[in-house]
């Protein structure tokens, strides 16, 4: 039934480490997109990609690659993590990703690196 | 830069009581959205707002886009405690890209 979800739902991990979120989406949707929300709640677009290819890549360091094996998943590998990396990550989507397109989110990924 | 103010940070409210609040951007935008998240969720689309000067319900919420089409505000009547959760406006840019505002902060007191 679910829309959007995401994987693991929370992620506490050392300084340094590698790890993966993923995103999934039932909706048939052509765009997904990835965002940050830090401790004062701003959420930030990263990246968007639609039909697999990369569209939008806000300045986000390169530690950061998103990877998309087939347009109903898009899923974020961060290498050498660090304690500014610990936020709130959400995966959303839409239909083709315009101006009307309504963005469906999923419930997010609570990264915490000690 | 673009700048965008979204205001008040917080609402302390009591069940019944209307709720408004507002955003104002540096630049002009061609749609305003509303979203709410609840806690521990991702955000969830409210209003869309296509045209300058367009007054849209949805329910107990009313939301307007600024004619000048640099600002907006969202009104939710007789709150109801499942009310509670951060508002974000948040306007669109030409490819779709959505900038969230801060985000108002309700909590609805019984």
């Amino acid at each position: 039934d679910t829309a959007v979800s995401q994987t693991p739902k929370y992620l506490v991990t050392q300084m340094g480490n590698d790890k993966s979120i993923k995103c999934e989406q039932n909706l048939g949707h052509d765009t997904m997109y990835w965002y940050k929300q830090d401790s004062k709640k701003f959420l930030k677009i990263m990246f968007s990609y639609n039909n697999k290819e990369l569209i939008i890549n806000e300045t986000v360091p390169n530690r950061f690659s998103p990877k998309s094996p087939d347009k109903a998943h898009l899923n974020l590998h961060i290498n050498s993590l660090e304690l500014g990396d610990s936020a709130v990550y959400f995966c959303a989507s839409s239909q083709v990703g315009g101006l009307m397109d309504e963005q469906f989110f999923g419930p997010g990924t609570r990264l915490t690196v000690l | 830069g673009q700048q965008l103010n979204q205001s008040p940070q917080s609402m302390f409210i009591q069940e019944g009581e209307d709720v408004s609040m507002n955003c104002t951007s540096s630049s002009i935008f061609n749609t305003w959205l509303w979203y709410k998240q609840d806690p521990g969720e991702g955000p969830v689309l409210l209003i869309a707002l296509y045209k300058a000067g367009e007054l849209t319900s949805n329910g107990r919420l009313t939301a307007q886009f600024g004619i000048t089409r640099k600002d907006s505000f969202l009104n939710i009547s007789a709150s109801i405690p499942s009310d509670v959760g951060i508002y974000f406006c948040v306007p669109t840019d030409s490819w779709g890209k959505l900038q969230f505002g801060a985000g108002t902060q309700v909590v609805v007191t019984p």
